[in-house]
């Protein structure tokens, strides 16, 4: 079984300044896939970030990057230039390659993400 | 073309009554997939349903809990006698196939109140 850990339950940073959200996963697969969700206070989950297991590239989607440790099982999101509209809870999810789209997604209990103006 | 439809978005039921929650998925989307949030958690994935068929449902309580999804009409997640373990947000997520490479596209939950 895979299990995802969100260390940080919340963090606070000021507008326009960075911040990065760890996690960290367990996992005997080799091939996988890692996302990060983020769910703002109107309870939708939106997906910022996705990384395939098998590129060693880090994911990047406008403001948003992660950095990929595979060796280390180590997923961190890096929010740039932040803005009030980033204020949300985010999830750090991992599924199996071979698991479809049906258990394959397990979350971590989420960091809470508050951007003071 | 609208999004992952679920209502009601808050339900408040009594303990021993039956809690039924909808969900519309995406306009051909086939998949559909129910998982449960509660308090300061990550989501975590109860089933997962074709049109008319249960594929996978290792993550859905064995009693009192049962998921459909019919030919024509909404995906339904029932919940017969509730308790108050069972107050949580449920989420509804669907997608064009399975994989993955498909995106879920989620909808805002129902909140369920057991009082």
């Amino acid at each position: 079984a895979q299990t995802v850990t969100q260390s940080q339950p919340e963090m606070s940073v000021q507008e326009a300044e960075t911040v990065t959200l760890s996690c960290t996963y367990d996992t005997s697969e080799n091939n996988y896939y890692l996302f990060w969700y983020k769910q703002p206070p109107s309870r939708q989950m939106i997906l910022v970030i996705r990384q395939e297991a098998y590129k060693q590239q880090n994911a990047t989607e406008n403001r948003f990057s992660v950095n990929f440790q595979k060796a280390a099982k180590s997923f961190s999101l890096k929010i740039s230039d932040s803005q009030l509209g980033d204020t949300a809870m985010y999830f750090c999810a991992f599924m199996k390659h071979a698991g479809g789209g049906a258990d394959g997604l397990t979350f971590g209990k989420g960091t809470h993400l508050i951007i003071q103006p | 073309n609208a999004g992952v439809m679920q209502n009601p978005r808050h339900l408040v039921r009594r303990r021993g009554q039956e809690a039924r929650l909808r969900c519309s998925p995406m306009k051909g989307h086939s998949h559909v997939y129910w998982y449960r949030q509660l308090p300061e958690e990550g989501l975590k994935f109860m089933v997962y349903l074709q049109k008319e068929n249960i594929i996978d449902e290792s993550g859905m309580p064995k009693e009192r809990f049962s998921a459909e999804f019919p030919k024509e009409g909404p995906s339904i997640l029932r919940i017969q006698q509730v308790v108050r373990g069972d107050s949580a947000a449920y989420f509804c997520a669907s997608s064009l196939l399975t994989g993955p490479n498909e995106k879920l596209f989620f909808g805002s939950g129902t909140q369920l109140s057991v009082l």
